[in-house]
């Protein structure tokens, strides 16, 4: 069975704090996403990362980046957190080895930014 | 018009109905469907992935794609109580290498 975690399940940080969400996959995935899920907004994605090293901007990537230094793990920074930031953050993985793979993902980090 | 629409419900069924979830989408260039569950508070689950149009039967759930019509649905058959959860659709145009296109989820209780 495919395997995310993230590191935190709750988390609560002050504003203008430095936020870092890590999420680690145990299926040697080559892609990795960092998505967000708001009520009434659905999931969006903010990041994601086709390969060590490699980043690629989602859709809403504006006040976040993102560390890929190992395959396995993929982290999503928040540089100066904001009150906005509060959300439910995902972190998924998936094979470029088969085109009918999917991605799977982990429990999720709700971020409170007080 | 967005790329996909879900009714977000809720949807409330009692125990053993059929239940049957929706999603419409714009973009003729999806070629994977995917189905999620979502227990509150928890991660997507795969429930179901679908690649083009057509059946795909896992138990109790039946995925349906017609790319003729841009609409996908998922049928539950004797609905459980242990079924009640928020449903994502979900589609791409190559499968999960990319960024999936999510609904905005069908929130389903399915009452004893």
């Amino acid at each position: 069975d495919v395997k995310v975690t993230q590191s935190s399940r709750y988390l609560v940080k002050r504003t203008g704090e430095k936020v870092f969400l890590e999420c680690v996959q145990d299926m040697d995935h080559e892609n990795m996403f960092w998505y967000r899920q708001d009520p009434g907004l659905g999931l969006r994605l903010i990041y994601f990362s086709y390969d060590v090293k490699m980043k690629e901007k989602g859709d809403i990537p504006e006040g976040y980046s993102v560390s890929r230094e190992k395959k396995e793990r993929f982290s999503l920074i928040l540089e100066s957190a904001s009150t906005n930031q509060t959300s439910m953050y995902l972190c998924a993985s998936s094979s470029t080895d088969s085109s009918t793979d999917t991605q799977y993902f982990g429990p999720g980090t709700r971020l409170t930014v007080l | 018009q967005k790329e996909v629409e879900q009714d977000p419900g809720p949807l409330s069924v009692p125990e053993g109905a059929i239940v049957s979830l929706n999603c419409t989408y714009s973009n003729s260039a999806f070629q994977y469907f995917m189905w999620y569950r979502q227990y509150s508070r928890k991660g997507p689950e795969l429930l179901m992935y679908t690649y083009s149009s057509g059946n795909k039967e896992d138990g109790r759930f039946t995925a349906q794609v017609d790319k003729s019509s841009k609409y996908i649905s998922l049928f539950i058959r004797d609905s459980q109580p242990s079924d009640s959860a928020t449903y994502l659709c979900a589609m791409s145009r190559q499968g999960g290498s990319e960024k999936l296109v999510f609904g905005k989820g069908t929130k389903l209780t399915v009452n004893p």
